[in-house]
């Protein structure tokens, strides 16, 4: 059985911050890996995705992959209170579309 | 690009009673996913469709659930009989080739 695993939270940090956020998973030969955003009531919006080894930055955010330890992480700087959400770390096996999900951190920024 | 479409929004049934799920994939779209989510479980995937054609359908939980993508641009969930235990949020995606899912905004079902 593949499995992602990721810490449920809450996750509070203060505004400004950085909050780091933390995903396992169970198969060495995962390939593709995605953070997705989800708002409470809200669908899955994708906000970053990564193949290889190390980091990749997109304005505020920066996702780590290391496959050696088998971790992705998804760190955001500057956290805002807007970034209050439940973050979805996702892992594919072959079919790059095919994801399979953790249960989400929730996070929350507080003023 | 209107995104994913799905309908209804919400939904609340009898137990018994046959629900029906649609989905319209983005234009140019060609694989279509149907995910369930619940707080316990999280975001599971149910089916895959890729180019119309049923892939992968380990995920659907037994036969009262099936799932058809008669076309490119519409695709249906149904489960039949419902249960208490079925009510979810239930999420179509597409994608194009390998690309990063897109997702509706889901249909929340409540089975009473």
């Amino acid at each position: 059985q593949k499995e992602v695993e990721q810490n449920s939270g809450p996750l509070s940090v203060p505004e400004g911050a950085i909050a780091s956020l933390n995903c396992t998973y169970s198969d060495r030969g995962s390939q593709s890996f995605f953070w997705y955003r989800q708002y409470s009531g809200k669908s899955p919006e994708l906000i970053m995705f990564i193949y290889s080894n190390g980091d990749k930055e997109d304005g505020r955010f920066t996702a780590q992959l290391n496959k050696a330890s088998q971790y992705v992480s998804l760190l955001i700087r500057d956290s805002q209170p807007s970034d209050s959400a439940t973050y979805l770390c996702a892992v594919t096996w072959g079919t790059a579309s095919k994801l399979t999900f953790g249960t989400g951190t929730r996070l929350q920024v507080t003023l | 690009d209107a995104g994913v479409i799905q309908s209804p929004r919400h939904e609340v049934t009898e137990m018994g009673q046959e629900v029906t799920l649609r989905c319209k994939p983005i234009s140019g779209h060609n694989s279509l996913f149907w995910y369930r989510q619940t707080m316990m479980r999280g975001l599971e995937l149910l089916i895959y469709f890729n180019n119309n054609v049923p892939i992968d359908d380990s995920g659907m939980p037994e036969d009262r659930f099936s799932a058809k993508m008669p076309n490119a641009s519409f695709s249906t969930l149904k489960i039949q009989p419902s249960e208490p235990r079925d009510s979810a949020v239930y999420f179509c995606a597409s994608s194009y080739q390998n690309s990063p899912l897109h997702f509706g905004n889901g249909t929340r079902l409540t089975v009473t």
